[in-house]
């Protein structure tokens, strides 16, 4: 089973507009944390925003903001007031366990979400 | 800029061949992670290295073998290479916190004709 699951392939959005990706996870760990990462066409990845599973609040980052609901092990990245340069491939990556408890602080990716921001 | 480095940027090969990636972690970091992104698998977590000890593996191919050296910097060699490997070679740091946030080196963009 895919652990993390990102159901948009591509999203379409106008300028200055609010977008919302999806992105839902799937761990049995109480211990985990979920990231966004950004990758423009250059091809780098930029990381984003960052939520811990036992954050109390939403994690927001300028104007990217995490729509955490642990019940549902859905953690959406919302993008409000989109910019052309917002146009690029999103990946929503889940670390699994404590840090440093033994195991590995490796990531596991979804398969990406394609934004496209129109003028 | 993430503050990790990555070269080369661009490597063409050929089939049978061997490649060496090599990826400078940022000041402080501990943590080096390979990740290999193709389009047919996505992005895969191919091993760690912690402070010079390997860490933990993921899909790595036995023809790969990475090490981490004292001044932290690390090497990932692929060898034997064949068509499927062509792909883009990220490398990643991170330094002991709270978070454990992975910062992405630019990336090797790897192509065997």
């Amino acid at each position: 089973a895919q652990k993390i699951t990102q159901t948009q392939p591509g999203m379409f959005v106008q300028e200055k507009e609010a977008v919302t990706l999806d992105c839902t996870y799937d761990t049995s760990d109480p211990s985990y944390g979920l990231f966004w990462y950004k990758q423009p066409s250059s091809g780098e990845m930029i990381f984003l925003i960052y939520q811990g599973s036992y954050d109390q609040q939403n994690a927001t980052e300028g104007r990217y903001s995490l729509n955490f609901q642990k019940a549902r092990k859905s953690a959406n990245l919302v993008i409000s007031a989109s910019q052309l340069g917002d146009s690029a491939m999103y990946f929503c990556a889940m670390r699994e366990g404590q840090i440093r408890q033994g195991g590995s602080e490796k990531l596991v990716f979804g398969k990406g979400t394609k934004l496209t921001v129109n003028p | 800029d993430s503050g990790v480095t990555q070269t080369p940027k661009h490597l063409i090969t050929a089939t049978g061949q061997r490649v060496t990636l090599r990826c400078s972690p940022r000041s402080g970091d501990l943590s080096v992670y390979w990740y290999q992104q193709s389009l047919d698998q996505g992005l895969q977590f191919l091993i760690q290295y912690y402070n010079g000890e390997e860490r933990a593996k993921g899909n790595i191919l036995e023809r790969f073998s990475a090490q981490q050296f004292p001044d932290l910097h690390s090497e990932l060699n692929l060898s034997s290479l064949e068509l499927g490997d062509s792909a883009l070679y990220f490398c990643a740091s991170s330094v002991p916190s709270y978070q454990e946030t992975q910062y992405f080196g630019p990336g090797t963009r790897l192509l065997v004709l």
